[in-house]
């Protein structure tokens, strides 16, 4: 089966210190959501992009966040400097409208 | 504004019980609806979609749920829950520019 793929799985890092996630979408999957969950907050929207074009980032925190797809598969979401309310489970997810798979998240916890 | 609510946060139900959890979105446009479920430790898989046609839409595991367009609503249910449906349900739409948009979550508890 074709599955979004996130690495790294769990991350530790210090307060202050530069975090990039990384999704592979699904090959030929043309949108990709980038999420943050959290036990107070649910499902956060962070970004989305079609074509590699961002669509909206709306839901992310402008001064350290950005979300980037330098290529059809790879999409990064980096978080400078980073700080311990960042500490969360990211998903990415792609797929085509109507059938959207997620990867199985990274766990960052910033200490 | 585009929204889903899910009306109830848990949901306690014993083993070979029926069960509905509830989903109404408030959308201007046609949208997309999906059930997602998150087990523990988990990414979230999907359960079923509803795209157009049929109301009616069966999914993994035995759930099956309804577009009602007049109640805005897409009612996820079972006729027989299982200890390993024991798991956080999540309703979801997809509407203008196909943003993804998700509700709070129900976390269904079935017991023994």
């Amino acid at each position: 089966d074709a599955r979004v793929t996130q690495t790294p799985r769990h991350k530790v890092t210090e307060m202050g210190q530069e975090v990039t996630m990384r999704c592979q979408p699904i090959l030929g999957h043309n949108t990709v959501f980038w999420y943050r969950q959290t036990m107070m907050q649910g499902l956060e929207l962070l970004a989305y992009f079609r074509n590699r074009a961002p669509l909206d980032d709306s839901g992310m925190p402008k001064d350290r966040f950005s979300a980037e797809m330098p290529d059809a598969t790879l999409a990064t979401l980096k978080i400078q400097p980073s700080e311990p309310r960042d500490s969360a489970v990211y998903f990415c997810a792609s797929g085509p409208p109507g059938g959207y798979t997620f990867g199985s998240g990274t766990r960052l916890t910033v200490v | 504004a585009q929204s889903v609510t899910q009306l109830d946060s848990q949901v306690p139900v014993f083993e070979e019980a029926p069960v509905e959890l509830r989903c109404n979105y408030s959308s201007s446009v046609s949208v997309y609806l999906f059930w997602y479920v998150q087990y523990p430790n988990q990414g979230l898989q999907l359960l079923l979609k509803y795209l157009s046609g049929s109301t009616l839409v069966k999914g993994i595991n035995g759930f099956e749920a309804e577009f009602n367009k007049s109640q805005t609503s897409f009612h996820l249910r079972k006729p027989s829950v299982h200890i390993s449906d024991t798991a956080e349900y999540f309703c979801a739409f997809s509407g203008g520019y196909n943003k993804l948009i998700f509700g709070a979550g129900t976390r269904l508890a079935v017991h023994p």
